[in-house]
């Protein structure tokens, strides 16, 4: 069975510090691994990673992924009130046609 | 794009009702899914879809939940009858590459 372990549950920080968010996964037949942003609503998608060792960045946001090692960090660079939420990893089967989530980190940023 | 528009955005029924959750998925998007959200539980897949057929609906907790998707552009989840413990928001999710999910349907049963 696919799983997905995400790290830490929670994190509180302060504006302008940096986070780490961890993901660690175990998949048959990897197809890529998916990070997301959710807020009050539904999740938004941030980024898809498929090679190792290639980062993806999008302002503060940037992602890795090693798939020897089968794990992924979300780095958030001058953290903002407004990062707060939760962030949800998720990997793809390329079998299965669907995503296995993890629990998410729930990140707070406090002014 | 609209995305993937669902409906309703709210709904509060009481217990023992048939409730009755909309999707209409991104054109083009071949897969559509079906989750569940608490706090309890986090993410939950229910039933996901591949080109309107049902792949796998191992998530769907009980009979009383069934999902139809008679085309490609409209899904329905229902629940018959519905409990308290169904009280959740429910997303629905269409895929190419990365998955794009509605805004939700917030459930309560009381």
């Amino acid at each position: 069975e696919d799983k997905v372990v995400q790290s830490p549950l929670s994190l509180v920080v302060h504006e302008g510090d940096t986070v780490t968010l961890n993901c660690s996964y175990e998949v048959t037949n990897f197809r890529s691994l998916l990070w997301y942003k959710q807020e009050k609503k539904a999740p938004t998608f941030l980024f898809m990673l498929t090679s190792s060792g290639i980062e993806k960045k999008s302002g503060r946001l940037s992602s890795i992924l090693d798939k020897k090692e089968l794990f992924s960090i979300l780095n958030i660079t001058a953290t903002q009130t407004g990062d707060s939420a939760v962030y949800l990893c998720a990997v793809d089967n390329t079998n299965a046609g669907k995503s296995t989530f993890g629990d998410g980190t729930t990140l707070t940023v406090k002014p | 794009d609209a995305g993937v528009i669902q409906s309703p955005r709210h709904e509060v029924t009481e217990m023992g009702q048939e409730v009755t959750l909309r999707c209409k998925p991104i054109s083009g998007h071949d897969y559509l899914f079906w989750y569940r959200q608490t706090m309890m539980r986090g993410l939950e897949l229910l039933i996901y879809f591949n080109n309107n057929v049902p792949i796998d609906d191992s998530g769907m907790p009980e009979d009383r939940f069934s999902a139809k998707m008679p085309n490609a552009s409209f899904s329905t989840l229902k629940i018959q009858p519905s409990e308290p413990r169904d009280s959740a928001v429910y997303f629905c999710a269409s895929s190419l590459r990365g998955y794009t999910f509605g805004s939700g349907t917030r459930l309560t049963v009381v």
